[in-house]
């Protein structure tokens, strides 16, 4: 089993639609979560961490469940620049800080 | 602030070749990571510099030696390039929160 796993999609999703991606892990003792955002041929950059209250960013909702090892982004009103690939990122420390990274999951928002 | 940045931005090398990728952040940030990004998978740990003198193992190391030079700079070393490492290549550094940065990558080509 991966140590964090994400659907692969892709989503092909109207403008203005709701989409809600999901990621599991599989280390109960990951301790930080996050959402990056990577745009084709380019560098992952950070969306949202994940914390354990749950958090919004403007029309971004990120879920940490810790008793089913997984962690959501929920995106309302989805705009063509959404289109990107989103990896779930997980976060755990055994001496020094070690990040898991899903194989991202593709959306592709159409007009 | 420029953030991480990373030279050369494309590399082609036949094999047995070797060359140096460079990083440098300016973020004052202590740790910093080598990655490389293959089709279909998620971001692998090459080896990473928890502090300024200190590197150790990520997970896929063969083939690869680093340098933390100064706490800006962490260079990563292909002695004897081999058509497996053809990949793209990510630097990044980690911010207290835990939060990591990359570089815009290297794609690298080895014939």
């Amino acid at each position: 089993r991966k140590e964090v796993e994400q659907d692969p999609g892709p989503f092909n999703v109207p403008e203005g639609a709701t989409v809600a991606f999901n990621c599991t892990y599989s280390n109960s003792a990951s301790q930080s979560f996050f959402w990056y955002r990577q745009d084709c041929r380019k560098e992952p950059k950070l969306l949202m961490s994940v914390y354990s209250s749950g958090n919004e960013d403007g029309r971004f909702t990120a879920q940490l469940n810790r008793a089913s090892q997984y962690i959501s982004l929920l995106i309302r009103d989805s705009k063509l620049s959404d289109s990107a690939t989103y990896l779930c990122v997980v976060n755990s420390f055994s001496g020094t800080y070690k990040y898991i990274f899903g194989t991202g999951t593709r959306l592709k928002v159409l007009a | 602030n420029a953030g991480v940045t990373q030279t050369p931005k494309f590399q082609v090398l036949k094999t047995g070749q070797s060359m140096t990728l460079q990083c440098a952040q300016d973020m004052n940030h202590n740790s910093m990571y080598w990655y490389r990004q293959d089709p279909g998978m998620g971001l692998r740990l090459i080896y990473y510099s928890a502090s300024e003198g200190t590197t150790d193992k990520g997970e896929v190391p063969n083939g690869y030696n680093v340098s933390r030079l100064n706490k800006r700079e962490f260079s990563l070393r292909l002695e004897s390039a081999a058509p497996s490492q053809t990949s793209v290549y990510f630097c990044a550094s980690t911010s207290s929160y835990n939060e990591q940065f990359f570089g815009p990558g290297t794609r690298l080509t080895v014939l």
